[in-house]
């Protein structure tokens, strides 16, 4: 089955904890993106990759990184989570750039206490 | 840079009525468009998209969308609502990235 798979689905960390959300797909897709959702505000991109080794910032990539070391895997890191990056996150992929389709991962519910 | 605006947040209907949620974008170039739907606990799903050809659009579940250029809007349709429509919506517009609305909270009251 075509998927995109993100782990956890649900974690609670404390401030300052390192920790990394994976997501994969077996689409063999060249885009990949990541995007934090907040009560009205929708979604918000936060990083994303055209193809592997190239990954660009989007609106809100403060406190967080991610690598593009395979083409089907594209891990979120935060390095020092804080409070305000409680949130809900969602790995997307797409065939590639122009009038394709996102296909998203089931979400990952970060809380940081 | 483009972006996207979604007029109402929150929708209560009745079965049966029809819907309309409004989406305006901003970029004046050529765009790529899409609705998603995002039932309670799950992830978006695409519902439809326009890049060119017939600017009525159809997709899954009944819906539709007319793309205007003149208006740079995006609406999406359905003649008559189900109880299981109750889902938020997002309009999105792809030129490299894509861009999401605030999305609108629909609730559909049995």
């Amino acid at each position: 089955e075509a998927q995109v798979t993100q782990n956890p689905r649900y974690l609670i960390t404390v401030t300052g904890k390192k920790l990394t959300v994976t997501c994969s797909q077996n689409m063999n897709h060249e885009y990949m993106s990541w995007y934090r959702q907040d009560p009205g505000l929708g979604l918000r991109q936060i990083y994303y990759s055209m193809n592997v080794e190239v990954t660009d910032k989007g609106d809100v990539p403060e406190g967080y990184k991610v690598s593009r070391k395979e083409k089907r895997n594209f891990p979120l890191i935060l390095e020092s989570p804080s409070p305000n990056q409680t949130s809900l996150y969602f790995c997307a992929s797409s065939p590639r750039q122009g009038h394709y389709g996102y296909t998203f991962g089931s979400g990952t519910r970060l809380t940081v206490v | 840079a483009q972006s996207v605006s979604q007029h109402n947040h929150h929708v209560i209907l009745s079965e049966a009525a029809s819907l309309e949620l409004g989406c305006n974008y901003s970029y004046g170039g050529t765009v790529n468009l899409f609705w998603y739907v995002q039932y309670p606990g799950q992830h978006l799903q695409l519902l439809l998209k326009y890049f060119s050809g017939d600017p009525l659009v159809k997709g899954i579940k009944g819906f539709e969308a007319e793309f205007i250029k003149s208006k740079f809007s995006f609406n999406l349709r359905k003649p008559s609502v189900q109880w299981s429509d109750t889902a938020e919506y997002f309009c999105a517009v792809r030129f490299n990235d894509m861009r999401f609305g605030a999305g609108t909270r629909l609730t559909v009251k049995p």
